[in-house]
């Protein structure tokens, strides 16, 4: 059974730095891409970033292109958001998503499992 | 960026009756080589992630009770719920998984009446 479960959510000051982290079980991590998606509170659902299977290939939504960094650790099966310059507008929940495909070249399929979420508070 | 926009916002529909969501797209999901609508549908419930309902747009995701059904094809697309039942309440999202950036509909939220 596949569990995602996100990590390193917290308050942080505009400005400031933070890595969430999700840790993947339950079926071979470096077969599948890996998505990050957030939700501001009330708000919709936003796509943030994706990586490849095997790490080569990332893209990013245009609001966190240059601050946002996704990365993978297969030894770990574990999954990263290094988050950069935060904005007040980068307060949501913050979601890992297990693609169905391997995500390469962006090519992407379906995504068929979420964690929870981990809470990102932008604050001064 | 291919924009989504769903439809109605909110909908209240009776118990047992049918429900439907609308979902566009501004370019077609439709990739040529594969013949598949690269569209998915999501329920959200409240505190709780998304959960997939439907891929390629009519593929019904295992555990989906066959009272929803998807639908559609190239830019217009349709969520049904042929008899809606309480724990269907919820918020409803379109999403494209045709080019990067994916993007989701704004989200249709439905209530019983």
């Amino acid at each position: 059974q596949v569990h995602l479960m996100e990590s390193g959510g917290g308050v942080v000051q505009p400005g400031r730095s933070l890595r969430l982290s999700c840790a993947a079980s339950g079926f071979t991590f470096d077969t599948f891409g890996m998505h990050w998606v957030r939700q501001a509170p009330g708000k919709g659902l936003e796509w943030v970033a994706v990586i490849s299977n095997d790490g080569t290939d990332k893209y990013y939504a245009d609001s966190v292109k240059g601050r946002f960094t996704i990365s993978r650790d297969s030894s770990r099966s574990t999954l990263y958001l290094q988050m950069n310059s935060l904005r007040a507008e980068d307060a949501a929940v913050y979601y890992c998503a297990k693609d169905e495909g391997d995500c390469r070249g962006g090519s992407c399929y379906r995504w068929d499992s979420w964690g929870q979420g981990t809470l990102v508070i932008v604050s001064s | 960026d291919i924009v989504m926009t769903q439809s109605p916002d909110s909908l209240a529909v009776s118990l047992g009756e049918r429900a439907t969501i609308n979902c566009k797209s501004s370019q077609s999901l439709l990739y040529s080589s594969n013949d598949k609508n690269y569209l998915a549908w999501y329920q959200q419930k409240p505190g709780q992630p998304p959960k997939l309902l439907f891929y390629w747009a009519s593929t019904r995701d295992s555990g989906v009770p066959d009272r929803f059904r998807g639908s559609g094809s190239g830019t217009d697309f349709s969520l049904t719920i042929s008899s809606l039942q309480a724990e269907d309440v919820a918020l409803y999202y379109c999403h494209q998984y045709y080019s990067i950036p994916y993007t989701f509909g704004q989200g249709t939220k439905l209530e019983i009446k």
